[in-house]
């Protein structure tokens, strides 16, 4: 079976442009979140998604938006990007959305760099 | 704020050594703990699950312990190999749907 998928597996934009990372969990999995990790960090939430509803969103500023789809992959996108941007996107799926009992399987991750 | 510290930032070892990764995180109220592992530049391999009313869990090598009124977390590695080199994170969920809060690791170089 597959894992997590992301894609693209790296990216190179410039200051001010638009990016889309993509995010395919595992089969059965209907919530999905992403995650940021800066170099030499440990890895920072930033949305949750299940069944194409926002569960959860961490302090990330507005440039930072998401959605998911009826066959609940999933999509990160980032406007007027900044250096400080640059980093390991993270996509994880989970079975469901409920308490912290379910684990979380990540993605092999998209690492954008902003020049 | 919850807020979770792994100690030591990096460690070397070598070859055959058992050795202890400790997590700390400073709200108890969890519903579990995962430890991770990550290779340079990859995403994350979920080793172990502790949910918050067990106490330990084990697959292979790997043992990982829970003291939630204490707020630790220690993962044990039997006879290191240098397969094991990478860096292991911590993450603790506090029930907020899929939201992890994860410390800053502990790079582990196991040399021959």
């Amino acid at each position: 079976d597959a894992g997590v998928t992301q894609s693209p597996t790296h990216l190179i934009k410039t200051r001010g442009q638009h990016v889309t990372l993509r995010c395919s969990p595992i089969s059965g999995h209907k919530s999905v979140s992403w995650y940021q990790q800066v170099l030499g960090q440990g890895p920072q939430f930033i949305f949750q998604y299940y069944e194409k509803e926002e569960r959860g969103r961490g302090n990330f500023p507005d440039r930072f938006s998401a959605r998911q789809f009826p066959n609940y992959s999933s999509e990160l996108n980032v406007n007027a990007l900044l250096l400080g941007d640059s980093a390991l996107y993270l996509c994880a799926s989970s079975l469901s959305a409920g308490t912290g009992l379910v684990a979380l399987f990540f993605g092999s991750g998209t690492q954008l760099s902003v020049l | 704020k919850q807020e979770v510290t792994q100690i030591p930032a990096a460690l070397s070892v070598p070859e055959g050594e058992n050795l202890v990764l400790n997590c700390s995180f400073t709200d108890s109220a969890i519903y579990n703990l995962q430890w991770f592992r990550q290779d340079p530049g990859k995403g994350l391999t979920s080793l172990l699950l502790i949910q918050s009313s067990q106490r330990e869990q084990t697959s292979g090598r790997l043992n990982a312990s829970l003291d939630k009124s204490s707020g630790r977390s220690t993962l044990y590695i039997a006879a290191s190999q240098p397969g094991d080199s990478a860096t292991y994170l911590c993450a603790v969920n506090t029930g907020t749907a899929s939201k992890l809060t994860f410390g800053t690791g502990t790079r582990l170089q196991v040399t021959l």
